[in-house]
């Protein structure tokens, strides 16, 4: 089924541990983004990138980084993760500023910082 | 700043009948759009409706409407009928305008329990 592909669905990491999130599209879609989940907040923007080769912060960067490898993946990397990292990462990808079909969400990835 | 409120966690609705869960947002662009996702127990995040700020008529689809207010600066989406299968949490967004328009902002949810 076309959509958006995200790997792993489950991590548990040590503190100072790093680990890259991947997620993957196969809609053509020129945007990508992530956000993260936690409980009462809805959903943060973390990177986004508009279109491949560019890359942009979004609300809460800092801890992460982001690289589009090209038109379809869109990686997210942890360099020294902490606790306050533990969270519901999602992937998500739409035409060019989300128009009348909104984002298309990958299913989560679920990491448990310890 | 851009910033979208849902001030209801929790809602009740008996099965069949009509809900409607508020949201209010604030924003100086004149060109944004405002989008209602589900979020089921299972976790996924599935897109519903979407309503342009320019758009005159009320976003429509299916058992699913957005009443816009734009001077209100609400857009509230009112689910008809409603089914056990609505039960989900349910999120307000808002795509901001201009030359940020990549980015979409979430509200914090409102859970939704159907009752049989």
């Amino acid at each position: 089924n076309a959509g958006v592909t995200q790997t792993p669905k489950f991590q548990v990491l040590k503190t100072g541990q790093s680990m890259t999130l991947q997620c993957a599209q196969d809609m053509n879609h020129n945007s990508m983004y992530w956000y993260r989940q936690d409980p009462g907040m809805g959903l943060r923007l973390i990177y986004y990138s508009a279109s491949e080769g560019t890359t942009d912060k979004g609300e809460v960067p800092n801890g992460y980084n982001v690289s589009r490898l090209n038109k379809r993946e869109f990686s997210l990397r942890l360099e020294s993760a902490a606790p306050s990292q533990t969270s519901v990462y999602f992937c998500a990808s739409s035409e060019a500023r989300a128009g009348k079909y909104g984002y298309t969400f990958g299913s989560g990835t679920r990491l448990t910082v310890v | 700043a851009q910033k979208i409120t849902q001030t209801q966690p929790g809602m009740f609705v008996q099965e069949k009948e009509a809900v409607t869960l508020d949201c209010t947002y604030d924003t100086s662009d004149q060109s944004y759009g405002l989008f209602w996702y589900k979020q089921p127990s299972s976790g996924e995040m599935i897109f519903l409706i979407y309503q342009g700020s320019y758009d005159e008529q009320n976003a429509t689809e299916g058992r699913y409407s957005l009443n816009f207010q734009k001077a209100r600066k609400s857009a509230n989406l009112v689910i008809s009928a409603s089914q056990l299968g609505d039960s989900a949490m349910y999120f307000c967004a808002m795509r901001e305008g201009g030359t940020g328009g990549f980015k979409t902002i979430f509200g914090a949810g409102t859970r939704l329990f159907v009752k049989a």
